[in-house]
């Protein structure tokens, strides 16, 4: 079946602007993860949805970030005013819960330059 | 605070030779432990849990508590294992705190 995909896969903006990561997770999977990659930092945890509870948002850098989740599908992380350091790889992932822990399966990234 | 390391960013060994990815963590309960591989133009993908006490391609992974260490090893390595390598600890339920990861380059 379709894994997670990411759109789009590579964006380009310039310093100030706003953009929109898209991600559409694996059918019938109720959690949805953000992460960010970066050389020098690894994987970083932005925010975390699970089914209609609140979204753990511990992890995202600044009030510049946010992130929605549709319809519990669909997810948009909205970065706005870029700065250069959000220059990264953001990779979303999904799982489907049902127990203690279910494998994350991850997207294939959007690799984001803020010029 | 919750804190997964890995020492090493780049690691080079030879075919056929013993290889050992290093990963220590700090957390204050039972930890789980993960690791993630991603290959060169593939998806971050999940290697193998401790949980499991399984054998992936070769690869093993041991929880020492008292060393607080997961340990990555693998003891004759194949060119196909280059790749990043991802040690992560399970935070709650779900989340996953990851290291910083290590690159991992086999020569011929």
């Amino acid at each position: 079946g379709a894994g997670v995909s990411q759109s789009p896969s590579n964006k380009v903006t310039e310093k100030g602007k706003d953009v929109e990561l898209r991600c559409d997770p694996i059918s019938g999977h109720t959690a949805l993860y953000w992460y960010r990659q970066s050389l020098g930092q690894g994987l970083e945890f932005l925010i975390y949805f699970q089914g209609n509870s609140a979204p753990d948002k511990s992890g995202l850098p600044s009030d510049r970030f946010s992130a929605e989740r549709t319809g519990g599908s669909v997810s948009t992380l909205t970065i706005q005013r870029t700065q250069q350091e959000d220059s990264a790889v953001y990779l979303c992932a999904s799982s489907n819960v049902g127990g203690h822990y279910n494998e994350q399966f991850f997207g294939p990234g959007t690799r984001l330059t803020v010029l | 605070a919750q804190r997964v390391t890995q020492p090493e960013k780049l690691l080079s060994v030879f075919k056929g030779a013993p290889v050992e990815l290093k990963c220590n963590y700090s957390y204050s309960g039972s930890p789980e432990l993960f690791w993630y591989v991603q290959y060169s133009r593939q998806r971050l993908q999940l290697l193998l849990r401790h949980i499991s006490r399984e054998s992936i391609k070769g690869f093993t992974a041991d929880l020492n508590k008292g060393e607080t260490s997961f340990h990555l090893k693998k003891p004759f390595a194949q060119e196909e294992d280059s790749a990043m390598y991802y040690c992560a600890l399970l935070q709650g339920a779900q989340k996953l705190v990851f290291g910083q990861g290590t690159r991992l380059t086999i020569n011929p």
